[in-house]
């Protein structure tokens, strides 16, 4: 099946600075992909939607500028938290969808902890 | 507006006695259903879907669940739960592309007493 990879799985960073977060579809072409948070014992909140090549689409109240979403190739998104702070926090999940089928996989998460 | 509601927070049964779980959505047109299930600290994993035809559909491990037009509903039930079901599960809707917005549920935590 579809495989979604996420880099890294845990990740700690200080205030004010800035963390990465890959998503990688390993074994197909990914034409979607979705940023998704969730916070502890709550449910997936998406954040924004990116299309590979073009401007990503955030949610509301989502901040773009705080929240950048790249979707260069066609197998690769990243999610950039910019100035994290404390509340930054959270689980952070991604999922990628080829348009095959009506389905999207997803990623084992990034666990960020902002201290 | 699209909405998924998971009624049962937290749910407890005994180990091989039956299951089920709540689920019902606000959707504009006809939706696309999922089931998934979370471990704690793990990503998700789809136990199963429905897009059209038979609307009782079957999932991976044992587990299956039952669309109702006329109730809104999409319940997942199992016949015999096991002590590795206990998890969180998030019922889902979407559109009708792979690219639609998938909108989850609040998810109801299941524990298995032994």
């Amino acid at each position: 099946g579809a495989v979604v990879s996420q880099h890294p799985s845990r990740v700690i960073c200080k205030s004010g600075t800035s963390v990465k977060i890959e998503c990688r579809s390993l074994d197909f072409q990914a034409t979607t992909m979705f940023w998704y948070r969730q916070f502890p014992k709550k449910s997936l909140m998406l954040m924004a939607t990116s299309n590979e090549g073009s401007k990503a689409t955030y949610e509301q109240g989502v901040e773009k500028d705080k929240f950048l979403i790249n979707h260069a190739s066609l197998t690769l998104s990243t999610l950039t938290v910019t100035s994290a702070h404390p509340e930054d926090s959270s689980f952070y999940i991604c999922s990628a969808t080829s348009g095959a089928d009506y389905e999207q996989y997803f990623g084992p998460g990034t666990r960020l902890t902002v201290t | 507006a699209q909405s998924v509601t998971q009624p049962d927070i937290h749910i407890t049964v005994s180990e091989g006695a039956s299951l089920e779980l709540r689920c019902n959505y606000s959707y504009g047109a006809t939706p696309y259903l999922f089931w998934y299930v979370q471990s704690p600290g793990q990503g998700l994993q789809l136990l199963l879907k429905y897009f059209s035809g038979d609307t009782l559909v079957q999932g991976i491990k044992g587990f299956e669940a039952e669309f109702k037009r006329s109730q809104s509903s999409f319940n997942l039930r199992k016949p015999s739960v096991h002590w590795s079901d206990a998890a969180e599960y998030f019922c889902a809707v979407g559109g009708y592309s792979s690219a639609s917005k998938i909108i989850f549920g609040s998810g109801t935590r299941l524990s298995i007493r032994p």
